[in-house]
């Protein structure tokens, strides 16, 4: 596609339910980024795909979060039991490839996310 | 994690220069970029920095001393368009991006 695409832009759910985020990267972007934003706070790494794989989950808050990326293309991330403090606005980001030394981060417009 | 500190807000006349300063304390070092984020939308490219120096970008320049963890974003001939989040992002040798908490640039006629 011409940008990056992220489904649902507004989802609300009620605590303790299971949510599922996409995410659409650009077309020949082997390199996926997720991201959360938190009103009035600077955007926190989540998770990067190189391809399909993820070599570093640190950046998960819990365990109740994981991400896939199948085919080299989508990704989701999901959200079991949620919790009042996932509430945020969830980045979707996707680059040419991951350690070139450019390395320019296409931005989705973001899954707003609130936990009643 | 890294630390990375930008002033929340700033206010400025349309027309005027400002100057957004960033501060990082981080190892492994490997680039600095700058972000502008309209209210409700996705953060959107403005500039990157490796080498000590100053980019220019049209009416915006971006100035990087390693040395110092220092960078900062220069808007000039400011317009209403330009009010905005602007985001500091260091990058560090694994690739990662961490982002500063944003500053406010608000543009009054």
């Amino acid at each position: 596609g011409a940008g990056v695409s992220q489904t649902p832009s507004n989802k609300v759910t009620e605590k303790g339910k299971y949510v599922e985020l996409r995410c659409d990267p650009i077309s020949g972007h082997t390199a996926l980024y997720w991201y959360r934003q938190s009103l009035g706070q600077g955007l926190e790494f989540l998770i990067y795909f190189q391809g399909n794989s993820a070599p570093d989950k640190s950046g998960l808050p819990s365990d109740r979060f994981s991400a896939e990326r199948t085919g080299g293309s989508v990704s989701t991330l999901t959200i079991q039991r949620t919790q009042q403090e996932d509430s945020a606005v969830y980045l979707c980001a996707s680059s040419i490839s991951w350690g070139s030394s450019y390395n320019e981060q296409f931005f989705g417009p973001g899954t707003r996310l609130t936990v009643l | 994690g890294q630390n990375i500190d930008q002033p929340t807000e700033m206010t400025a006349t349309e027309g005027a220069i400002v100057q957004i300063n960033c501060t990082y304390q981080t190892s492994g070092f490997n680039g600095l970029f700058w972000y502008q984020q309209h209210a409700g939308e996705a953060p959107t490219f403005l500039s990157y920095n490796v080498l000590d120096g100053l980019e220019e970008k049209g009416r915006f320049s971006s100035f990087l001393s390693r040395s110092k963890g220092y960078s900062y974003l220069l808007l000039k001939e400011l317009q209403m368009k330009d009010s905005a989040s602007y985001l500091c992002a260091v990058r560090t040798n694994d690739y990662k991006l961490s982002f500063g908490a944003g500053t406010t640039v608000t543009v009054r006629a």
